[in-house]
């Protein structure tokens, strides 16, 4: 167990719809990290929240957008959806400095129908 | 740009056999890289890390890996492997505080 927790394990959602995948980061970790994984793309880094601030963006699209929130969850949203979004969504936490080591979560498996 | 090559897609390997899995790396400064291990359905799974220091790294469940800077290389070692080490590892870089970039992966297989 990595501490890391993320809700819900799975989601079936039909094209054009919305919705939010949730994290909670280990105890004391201030970086959240989301990272899609999907058969074509593997796995990819979207985007990287630090105590409530946006650090760093990777390959998210326009449709999807994330938060952090004061007690440092966060929610990463998903509109608009397509097929193609269906993927596993993990996301990991860091603690500053230190080695740079990425505790992940179980992932959100999304499935659009 | 950062990138990470894992050339070998699946690898069969029967029981009690050795196992090394290649990574290459290409990254502009002192990289931190990272071997994880990922279970059907299930999340990522730290193994070893690398960031300074020794270049022979001891992990968990028996693994080590070995930095080669003239070689961009981290590839993973295992001397002996067990049936439950079948699954997908990853091999990882990055920065202090930043993304990881993954490698497309290599499947594991374990042969009886």
């Amino acid at each position: 167990d990595s501490g890391v927790t993320q809700t819900p394990k799975h989601l079936i959602t039909a094209t054009g719809q919305r919705v939010t995948l949730r994290c909670s980061p280990r105890s004391g970790d201030l970086s959240v990290y989301w990272y899609q994984q999907s058969l074509d793309q593997g796995l990819q880094f979207l985007i990287q929240y630090y105590n409530g601030e946006e650090r760093a963006k990777g390959n998210i699209l326009e449709r999807f957008s994330a938060q952090q929130f004061p007690d440092l969850h966060s929610e990463l949203n998903l509109s608009s959806l397509e097929l193609g979004d269906s993927a596993l969504y993990f996301c990991a936490s860091s603690t500053v400095g230190g080695d740079n080591e990425q505790f992940f979560g179980p992932g959100t498996r999304l499935t659009v129908l | 740009a950062q990138s990470v090559t894992q050339p070998d897609i699946h690898i069969t390997v029967s029981e009690g056999a050795s196992l090394e899995l290649r990574c290459n790396y290409s990254y502009g400064a002192t990289p931190y890289l990272f071997w994880y291990v990922q279970s059907p359905g299930q999340g990522l799974q730290l193994l070893l890390k690398y960031f300074s220091g020794d270049t022979l790294v001891q992990g968990i469940k028996g693994f080590e890996a070995e930095f080669k800077r003239s070689q961009s290389s981290f590839n993973l070692r295992k001397p002996s492997v067990h049936w439950s080490d079948a699954a997908e590892y990853f091999c990882a870089v990055g920065a202090g505080f930043q993304k990881l970039v993954f490698g497309t992966g290599t499947r594991l297989l374990v042969s009886p």
